[in-house]
């Protein structure tokens, strides 16, 4: 079946560090694969998507590139900010089951001053 | 334009007692999805709605979780009775068109349910 895989948290990291938050997924055909955040005492908002095998979503200075021969959409940022502390969630979306979107476990980022 | 609306943000209940909670997605949004969260876990699908029909309700609890979605617009999930294990955030989120790989969800804030 469909699933989403992430890696496990929390992550701690110092203001201006580098940040990797690795993601990958398991799908029959050809999904789109997101990235929402959610910051404390929030709802979940969309960050950034990729619909096709070498596309780039980037925002916010996040970036993940869809990445089909290794079902892969890791996500980076080259300086984090203390404001970046949240949950990320890596999800997919396929044309199977009525298109539903599949999340990962989440994965908590602490950013440091 | 308005987010979508949940309402309580928290509650809290005694085990086999019965609990509602409501929604109202963006308006003009047709897809209706309600979502489960447990502690440590990512979103997990209980029932989606396209208007005010059911799409998919194969990992809904069926002889405790009902939902419906009167009139396409706003939706109410119900839990009778509660167990333990329901405690949870539950999520709304809506969609613009079904079918759309490129259309992102939209989330509500959420209530937070405690059984106790």
């Amino acid at each position: 079946g469909n699933s989403v895989t992430q890696m496990e948290g929390p992550v701690t990291l110092s203001e201006e560090a580098f940040l990797t938050i690795n993601c990958t997924y398991t799908a029959t055909g050809y999904p789109s694969l997101f990235w929402y955040v959610q910051y404390p005492g929030e709802g979940l908002q969309l960050l950034l998507k990729a619909t096709k095998a070498d596309d780039k979503g980037s925002n916010k200075g996040f970036e993940a590139t869809y990445r089909k021969e290794t079902t892969s959409f890791h996500l980076e940022k080259g300086s984090v900010q203390v404001s970046d502390s949240a949950v990320y969630f890596c999800a997919l979306r396929t044309d199977t089951g009525g298109f539903k979107t599949i999340f990962g476990a989440g994965t908590r980022l602490f950013v440091k001053a | 334009e308005a987010g979508v609306a949940q309402s309580p943000r928290y509650k809290i209940i005694e085990k086999r007692q019965s609990v509602a909670f409501w929604c109202n997605p963006i308006s003009g949004h047709a897809t209706l999805y309600w979502y489960q969260q447990i502690l440590g876990q990512g979103p997990k699908l209980l029932i989606q709605f396209q208007n005010n029909g059911v799409v998919d309700d194969s990992q809904l609890p069926k002889d405790r979780f009902s939902a419906e979605r009167l009139k396409g617009v706003d939706s109410t999930l119900k839990i009778q009775p509660a167990k333990l294990e329901d405690s949870a955030v539950y999520l709304c989120a809506s969609m613009r068109v079904q079918g759309n790989y490129n259309s992102p969800l939209h989330f509500g804030n959420g209530t937070r349910l405690t059984v106790t």
